[in-house]
């Protein structure tokens, strides 16, 4: 079945520091993949998506390329603010437009 | 303002008592679904449903019932046969037959059975 593995946190950074979390997933077939970001006490938010290789979806600083070759869609952003502190989804679009979820990562910035 | 909301935002109940969380959309959206979210570990699909008077089990649909009678809606009950129904519950809907199907979710409902 469709299984989607990110790092475990919690990330801890500095305002300004680069952050990469990584996602890499197991699916038949060519899986749309997708961000999503949840801030305390919410529902989730969509942040960005690709849908086919070599996609890059970007939304707010973030950036996520599909990597088919290593089944891969690593979440960056070059600066992190106070404000992107939140837990990160990575999840991917099987069939019958079901989303199979990572176990999310915590990112905590701090000023 | 288009969206999704849920409600109760909390909701307290004595073990052995079903309880019904509700969702309602207003996006026009064919699909609905629900999940629960545990700390620790993401979510987990309980139902979801594409048309009316339509849905399917998701990976953990033991313990919940669910009825979509209009399209707008799609509440979720707990019943009592739910071992650990303490969670944080999170309904979403899309488009679908469509190559731009995204999930949106609502702003959640978090259950506490004592």
């Amino acid at each position: 079945g469709n299984s989607v593995t990110q790092m475990e946190g919690p990330v801890t950074l500095s305002e300004e520091a680069f952050l990469t979390i990584n996602c890499t997933y197991t699916a038949t077939g060519y899986p749309s993949l997708f961000w999503y970001v949840q801030y305390p006490g919410e529902g989730l938010q969509l942040l960005l998506k690709a849908t086919k290789a070599d996609d890059k979806g970007s939304n707010k600083g973030f950036e996520a390329t599909y990597r088919k070759e290593t089944t891969s869609f690593h979440l960056e952003k070059g600066s992190v603010q106070v404000s992107d502190s939140a837990v990160y989804f990575c999840a991917l679009e099987g069939s019958n437009y079901k989303l199979t979820f990572g176990k999310g990562t915590l990112l905590t910035v701090n000023p | 303002d288009g969206g999704i909301t849920q409600s109760p935002k909390y909701l307290f109940r004595k073990e052995g008592q079903n309880v019904t969380l509700s969702c309602e959309q207003n996006l026009n959206h064919d699909a609905m679904y629900w999940y629960r979210q545990d700390p620790g570990q993401g979510l987990r699909l309980i139902y979801y449903s594409q048309i009316v008077n339509d849905f399917q089990k998701g990976d953990i649909a033991e313990g919940y019932s669910v009825s979509r009678e209009k399209k707008e809606s799609f509440p979720l009950t707990v019943t009592s046969a739910q071992k650990n129904p303490t969670a944080f519950y999170l309904c979403a809907s899309s488009i679908i037959w469509t190559d731009r199907s995204e999930q949106y979710f609502g702003p959640g409902t978090r259950l506490t059975v004592t």
